[in-house]
């Protein structure tokens, strides 16, 4: 079992550009969440997926977007990228009864530098 | 005011020593997870609690529901437990989100 994957694992853009980041949820998961951790602090809900839909969203801007596909896999669009957007991007996968179990899994993170 | 506060923010202790961390948050909650995230940032769920007390290996976690309190204690801590250790309780709305506490960053010396 992979566990939860994300790619890239580093990247760095310039101001203004858009970006796109991958999750790819634990085997048996249907449940996605993003989080931005900034240098220092913890990390920070973005939203959550859960049968292809936006399910909760955080205090983030419309510049962040999202999209979760048929087989669970999630994707992290963020455009019109600001200095401010350089972070760790965090996924977090778990199951529909994770809330109950207590299993909640992430992946290393994408490390976003915007020049 | 932080809804998840975590002290102390640094904490160093020399290899054996017993290690406590407290997490206090402002929240109602149903459960309170503890987190470790090592440098390369991945994040690993240690724990997650609603009442009394859990152990695993060196590792124990404790919470008052009342006082709105954790602990996070390390037993004969090792060089290997470096890391950020993170509380975090479920946000309005659902499990996945989860509001974090700011982490505190502990190093084990030899």
């Amino acid at each position: 079992d992979a566990g939860v994957t994300q790619s890239p694992t580093h990247l760095i853009k310039t101001r203004g550009q858009q970006v796109t980041l991958r999750c790819s949820p634990k085997s048996g998961h249907d449940t996605v969440s993003w989080y931005q951790q900034a240098l220092g602090q913890g990390p920070q809900f973005i939203f959550q997926y859960y049968e292809e839909e936006e399910r909760q969203r955080g205090n983030f801007p419309d510049r962040f977007s999202g999209h979760q596909f048929p087989n669970y896999s999630s994707e992290l669009n963020v455009n019109a990228l600001l200095l401010g957007d350089s972070a760790l991007y965090l996924c977090a996968s778990s199951s529909l009864q994770g809330h109950l179990t207590g299993e909640l899994f992430f992946g290393e993170g994408s490390r976003l530098t915007v020049l | 005011k932080n809804e998840v506060e975590q002290s102390p923010q640094n904490l160093t202790a020399q290899e054996g020593e017993f290690i406590t961390i407290n997490c206090s948050y402002s929240v109602g909650i149903s459960a309170l997870h503890w987190l470790q995230q090592h440098p390369g940032g991945g994040i690993v769920s240690l724990f997650m609690l609603s009442s009394g007390k859990k152990k695993h290996g060196r590792l124990i976690a404790t919470i008052n529901i009342q006082e709105k309190h954790s602990s996070l204690h390390i037993t004969a801590s090792h060089p290997r437990d470096s890391a950020v250790y993170i509380c975090a309780v479920p946000g309005e709305g659902g499990y996945n989100k989860l509001i974090f506490g700011a982490g505190t960053r502990l190093a084990v010396h030899p």
